[in-house]
């Protein structure tokens, strides 16, 4: 139990185009799944937090129009990353929390994250 | 706001050591929960080991257990008769209580990861 996906797992794409990772809790719904940024050999830094039906919460420093973030129902989450530059390229990697149907609430599991390349 | 410190950039053992990884935090909560993840070459990240702020017991799971000093704020990790499997990156983690997070917000209740500890099994 508590898997979760995301697609694609590596995406390279043009300076100035957009581009979507979807998250996916597979055996679980997930009232709540996080966004999180990883750059090489660094660790990981929270970019938002995303509900079910709600608007994301964007962590201080992180662009909402640039990070688009949709979470339409309990088993996913999309993030879009509008207008991408080479500064974007990253490791991003989402997570989702558990709901009331017997997963613990406090642990975050994670998928296995996408590598954006932006050239 | 929260911060976790890990002190050990990268550490290295032979295989069947035992090997403890430090982690210490800040925070002004009083509830939350901490936790140790591994993220191997494949960068996946796998949930080792958590611990709740309000159980005096240490957690433990299988050869992974934690030394939880909550007054000194620190969390390590033992891993006994270390495997060559067990080489990866671990990241000490902080979380703010559910309940208090939503209390203070909205994205409250995300993780403050340290910056890890890179953990080589040598055979």
């Amino acid at each position: 139990g508590a898997v979760v996906s995301q697609h694609p797992s590596r995406v390279i794409c043009k300076s100035g185009t957009s581009v979507k990772i979807e998250c996916r809790s597979l055996d679980f719904q997930a009232t709540t799944m996080f966004w999180y940024r990883q750059f090489p050999k660094q660790s990981l830094m929270l970019m938002a937090t995303s509900n079910e039906g709600s608007k994301a919460t964007y962590e201080q420093g992180v662009e909402k129009d640039k990070f688009l973030i949709n979470h339409a129902s309990l088993t996913l989450s999309t993030l879009t990353v509008t207008s991408a530059h080479p500064e974007d390229s990253s490791f991003y990697i989402c997570s989702a929390r558990g709901g009331p149907s017997g997963l613990s609430q406090e642990t975050q599991y994670f998928g296995p994250g996408t590598r954006l390349l932006v050239l | 706001a929260q911060t976790v410190t890990q002190s050990q950039p990268e550490m290295s053992v032979q295989e069947a050591e035992t090997v403890t990884l430090s982690c210490t935090y800040d925070t002004s909560e009083n509830n939350y929960y901490l936790f140790w993840y591994k993220q191997p070459p494949s960068r996946q990240m796998i949930l080792v080991i958590r611990q709740e702020a309000y159980k005096q017991q240490n957690a433990t799971e299988n050869r992974f257990s934690v030394n939880f000093q909550k007054a000194a704020k620190s969390f390590s990790l033992k891993i006994s008769d270390s495997q060559l499997g067990d080489t990866a990156m671990y990241f000490c983690a902080f979380m703010k209580h559910i309940r208090e997070a939503r209390n203070s917000g909205g994205g409250a209740d995300g993780l403050t990861f340290g910056k890890g500890t890179h953990l080589i099994i040598q055979p």
